[in-house]
């Protein structure tokens, strides 16, 4: 266990739908970070969280949002859902200074 | 999006053999460089975090080094071993951008006894 939590693991569901991927960080650990991972593709940085403030901004779609709550939990909102947003979305957290630690990552597929 | 590259992208060899991946990045604004490693079902492991031009880092029979005027960082792995089978993730930070990490598509290294 890396000390960040995220669920589901597995989502399935439907084009059009919109699904919320749950993540808590590291105890300690004030920064968050998402990533998505599709096929063929690294991870591609979404978005980062701290202390409950929006940092920094990836390629994160507008149907996207996330935020961050005073508890330091995260949620990652995806709207819309298409075919294509099918893939592994990992939550990380760090400290200063430190590496990542990632969670266990979350499969969403669309159908 | 800065652009982080890694080569080999793939890479087989026997166990024992020791081996090196390749990991470059924008030379201008540096902040840090931190590589990862990453098993199949898993989730990536942390390796080193670089900060400093020359940097050297080790850990057991993995050793990294860092050059941030050329834009490049080298991950060694002496005497490879089967469960050093993995992809090789290496992250670049700069300062300008905010303080996340951009991830270069790995170097995946299987090892056969």
């Amino acid at each position: 266990d890396s000390g960040v939590t995220q669920t589901p693991k597995h989502l399935i569901t439907a084009t059009g739908q919109r699904v919320t991927l749950r993540c808590s960080p590291r105890s300690g650990d004030l920064s968050v970070y998402w990533y998505q991972q599709s096929l063929d593709q690294g991870l591609q940085f979404l978005i980062q969280y701290y202390n409950g403030e929006e940092r920094a901004k990836g390629n994160i779609l507008e149907r996207f949002s996330a935020q961050q709550f005073p508890d330091l939990h995260s949620e990652l909102n995806l709207s819309s859902l298409e075919l294509g947003d099918s893939a592994l979305y990992f939550c990380a957290s760090s400290g200063t200074g430190s590496g990542y630690t990632f969670g266990s990552g979350t499969r969403l597929t669309v159908v | 999006i800065l652009n982080v590259e890694q080569s080999p992208q793939s890479l087989h060899v026997q166990e024992g053999d020791s081996t090196n991946f390749t990991c470059s990045f924008p030379s201008s604004n540096f902040y840090a460089l931190h590589w990862y490693r990453w098993e199949t079902a898993k989730s990536p492991e942390a390796l080193f975090v670089m900060t400093l031009n020359g940097d050297e880092k080790k850990k057991g029979r993995i050793s990294a080094t860092l050059n941030t005027k050329e834009g490049y960082s080298y991950l060694y792995i002496k005497g490879s071993q089967p469960e050093d089978s993995a992809t090789y993730l290496c992250a670049f930070k700069d300062s300008n951008s905010g303080y996340a990490l951009n991830f270069g598509k790995g170097t995946s290294l299987l090892v056969t006894p």
